[in-house]
């Protein structure tokens, strides 16, 4: 079974410039979480997503995120304009999202950004 | 909200010994999950054990195994016979009890267990 893809893995980009990233789940599964791990630091939720609603956006700046899951499959996360303290290895994690037990989340490799 | 905290940011063992990784939690929740999750370098996120809050046991997954005191608020993990391949990043966590499809996980810090040869 396919893991969850994300892409690019390396993305370098100037401050004040625009960046997205691109997740594919696993197949079947409902919900998908997008993490931004700052170097050193566990990973942080930035938005939870279930089929193609939005479960949890609290902690993302919507002054300069966005990110979508229309079809409720693939799921982009988008950064405009870049800032030099978004420079992290942003994860892509999802599951099952069955209700009233435990669903174990899946990561992607995650796509390194470094904003210069 | 929930904090999850890793005092050790670095451990090293010896190759085959036994090795001991500490994790605090601050919650008012009563029903919740707790995780270790492994992150070697470079490489992807992956599921060491999980633990369930309303179980006295302690979960065991071969080499990995913990301590949970839930009084204490304490989750503790033990890696024995420790091998190169141990050597990342392990990340504790923490879940929230479920009452729908799915729940963020709270990380802490991080600790950088490195095994020698």
């Amino acid at each position: 079974e396919a893991g969850v893809a994300q892409s690019p893995r390396y993305k370098i980009i100037e401050k004040r410039q625009s960046v997205a990233f691109w997740c594919n789940p696993i197949s079947g599964h409902a919900t998908l979480y997008w993490y931004q791990q700052i170097l050193g630091q566990g990973p942080k939720l930035l938005i939870q997503f279930q089929n193609n609603g939005v479960v949890d956006d609290s902690q993302l700046p919507k002054d300069r995120f966005s990110a979508e899951r229309l079809k409720g499959v693939d799921s982009t996360l988008k950064i405009q304009p870049a800032k030099l303290e978004d420079s992290a290895v942003y994860l892509c994690a999802s599951s099952l999202g069955l209700a009233g037990g435990y669903n174990e989340q899946f990561f992607g490799p995650g796509t390194r950004l470094t904003v210069l | 909200a929930q904090t999850v905290t890793q005092s050790q940011p670095e451990m090293s063992v010896q190759e085959a010994e036994t090795v001991t990784l500490s994790c605090t939690y601050d919650t008012s929740e009563n029903n919740y999950y707790l995780f270790w999750y492994k992150q070697p370098p470079s490489r992807q996120m992956i599921l060491v054990i999980r633990q369930e809050a309303y179980k006295q046991q302690n979960a065991t997954e071969n080499r990995f195994s913990v301590n949970f005191q839930k009084a204490a608020k304490s989750f503790s993990l033990k890696i024995s016979d420790s091998q190169l391949g141990d050597t990342a990043m392990y990340f504790c966590a923490f879940m929230k009890g479920l009452n729908n499809a799915g729940n963020m996980l709270t990380f802490g810090g991080g600790t950088r267990l490195m095994v020698k040869p």
